[in-house]
């Protein structure tokens, strides 16, 4: 089945350091792409996706390739700031039809940044 | 207006009891979801309805059983408490469930098994 591997967390930056989530994954067709962020306490939300590959995907500073040829989509940010301390997510969504239309997501990296 | 709203927020109990967790969307969306997040934060859906019928079910114990009312609506009823139930249960909405787009959370229903 489809499946999604994200970095090991926790990660743990000072502000204005780059950061780097890995991602890669496995799935039959070709899924689309997600990253959601879940702040403490509150649901997850739509940080960035792409639909095929080559798309770049963006939003508040974090970006985002979906590379078929090594099956990844790592998340990246220039420079972080303590407000982006959060779970990061990164999900496939399948197209291959009948019960596979569902979000798939990794096991989520936790990401503290510090003043 | 809260697009996803659970009710309760937190929820404790013992063993053995049997407790339902509610969930209705303002979006107008087609398709419900639950998801279940672990103590390591790992997300998992459980069922998907769409347009009241059941479309995901995935290899979930028997003691839970979602139900929706009307497409606004999607429950969970959880019989026979176990302490490996504890978790973070998310409810979600989405505009179709062949759709990738559009997914709404709610802020999730932290369920304790004492």
């Amino acid at each position: 089945g489809d499946s999604v591997t994200q970095m090991e967390g926790p990660v743990t930056l000072s502000e204005e350091a780059f950061l780097t989530i890995n991602c890669t994954y496995t799935a039959t067709g070709y899924p689309s792409l997600f990253w959601y962020v879940q702040y403490p306490g509150e649901g997850l939300q739509l940080l960035l996706k792409a639909t095929k590959a080559d798309d770049k995907g963006s939003n508040k500073g974090f970006e985002a390739t979906y590379r078929k040829e090594t099956t990844s989509f790592h998340l990246e940010k220039g420079s972080v700031q303590v407000s982006d301390s959060a779970v990061y997510f990164c999900a496939l969504f399948s197209n291959s039809g009948g019960s596979n239309y569902k979000l798939t997501f990794g096991k989520g990296t936790l990401l503290t940044v510090n003043p | 207006d809260t697009a996803v709203s659970q009710t309760p927020k937190y929820l404790v109990t013992q063993m053995g009891n049997d407790k339902s967790i509610k969930c209705e969307q303002n979006l107008g969306h087609d398709t419900m979801y639950w998801y279940k997040q672990d103590s390591k934060k790992f997300l998992k859906i459980m069922f998907s309805y769409n347009n009241k019928e059941l479309i995901i079910n995935e290899t979930v114990p028997n003691r839970f059983s979602p139900k929706s009312p009307d497409k606004a609506h999607l429950n969970l009823h959880i019989n026979s408490l176990e302490l490996g139930d504890s978790a973070v249960y998310f409810c979600a909405s989405s505009t179709g469930h062949h759709l990738p787009y559009g997914y709404t959370f709610g802020s999730g229903t932290r369920l304790t098994v004492v």
